[in-house]
Formats: structure tokens, sequence, C-alpha cells
């Protein structure tokens, strides 16, 4: 059964430095998403990517963050100054259509 | 801001007991999704449903969507130890790319 694939699957890091976190969504899903879950507390999103742009965005998603669909196939997550905070599990996900989302494995990024 | 009430946060339940799990929002959403979430893992998709009432059946599973689209329960009948686990409810708002907003979860134990 086809699956959204996360790399790395843990991540460190020093505060102020960028990080790359790389996803292969499920091939022929339209919709494209990036959510993170900080250690204890709810899944919250990040932002959603559709006919390679983004559709929406939260309040976290700021100028620090950016995503891109470089081909077919990757979808990543880019974090330019990575901050204490932003020390979480990072999810992708992937629809065919908009109801309905398959998550990843997650990237454990720690920021040091 | 929609917001995802669920209840119990804590379950912990003989094998063989059923039980029922709550979702509820003061929201209307166009869908509604339920995930399992191990530790250290994504959420993995269990049922979606999106017509006001609707009931799904998967396995010793039935999930409900309520007639006004606000709130949803998950019943498990025959509990097992193989169920134990985080329980996520997660809606969907209309009108835009269907971000999904989740719940905090109910960890659920199943003892022998």
């Amino acid at each position: 059964e086809p699956e959204v694939t996360q790399t790395p699957s843990h991540q460190v890091t020093q505060m102020g430095q960028e990080v790359i976190l790389r996803c292969v969504p499920i091939s022929n899903h339209l919709y494209f998403y990036w959510y993170r879950q900080i250690l204890g507390q709810k899944v919250e999103f990040l932002v959603s990517f559709y006919n390679n742009e983004i559709s929406e965005k939260s309040e976290i998603f700021d100028d620090q963050f950016s995503v891109e669909r470089p081909d077919g196939s990757n979808f990543t997550l880019k974090i330019r100054s990575t901050k204490l905070e932003d020390s979480a599990m990072y999810f992708c996900a992937s629809g065919w259509v908009q109801e309905t989302q398959y998550f990843g494995p997650g990237t454990r990024l720690l920021v040091l | 801001t929609q917001l995802l009430e669920q209840s119990p946060q804590f379950l912990s339940i003989q094998e063989g007991e059923n039980l029922t799990v709550y979702c509820n929002s003061s929201s209307v959403f166009s869908s509604l999704q339920w995930y399992r979430q191990e530790p250290g893992e994504g959420p993995v998709l269990l049922v979606t449903v999106v017509t006001g009432g609707e009931v799904k059946k998967l396995k010793r599973l039935t999930f409900q969507f309520g007639d006004a689209r606000k709130d949803s329960s998950l019943h498990i009948t025959a509990a097992q130890p193989g169920d134990t686990g985080l329980y996520l409810c997660a809606g969907a708002g209309s009108g835009g790319y269907n971000k999904l907003i989740f719940g905090a979860g109910t960890r659920l134990a199943v003892h022998p």
C-alpha cells in the first residue's frame, strides 16, 4: 500500500541553522501539507500546497519557513534560522481529495 | 477559531468492554477524520466522515458524524489489547484547502 515517506527521521541542529525536511507524498496525490506536533501538544497545521503554490498557511508559518516541490515527487519544508521553539515532530501529509489526508511517519527536530 | 474537544482524555478498560470516545465542537466541519497515533509515529487514518448523520463501521469500530456536523463519536465493541493507543479526531473546515484541526486525543489502554 502506498505511503508517505519522510527523511530524515531525526534531525539535531544548532539554533540559527537552516534545516530542510523532506517528504515524498503518495504518488498521484494533489494536495500536500505540513503539520507539526510539539511534545505533549496537539497536532497543528502549518501550510497547505496545491497546484505548485501555497494555498493556506497558519500564523506559525512565518518568513522563516518555506515549502517547495522541486520535482514531481519531493515536497520540502525549509526552516531558515531555527529557534529553540521549533523543536517538534514535523509531519508531511498528502491527499487525493481535500477531505482525506495521509500522514508520514514524521521528522523529529531538536534545536539546541 | 475552530476547536475540537475530545473526551475522555484517558480511558483504561478491561479487554472485552465497550467504549465510546467523543469529539465535540461549536463549529461546523465539512468532514471529520479519525486517526490513531502510536508514540513517535505519524497519525494513521482510520476513517473519514463527510455527511451529517453518517455512520461508518470498521470491524469493531463504529464512527458517527453528528447531524449538524459539529460532533463525532468513535465506539469500540469488545475492546482488545491491540486497540491500545491514542485516538485523534480532526475536522476539516469548509471553503479552503481543508487544513485539519486536531483534537488533543483520547489515550486508550485496554488491559488483558
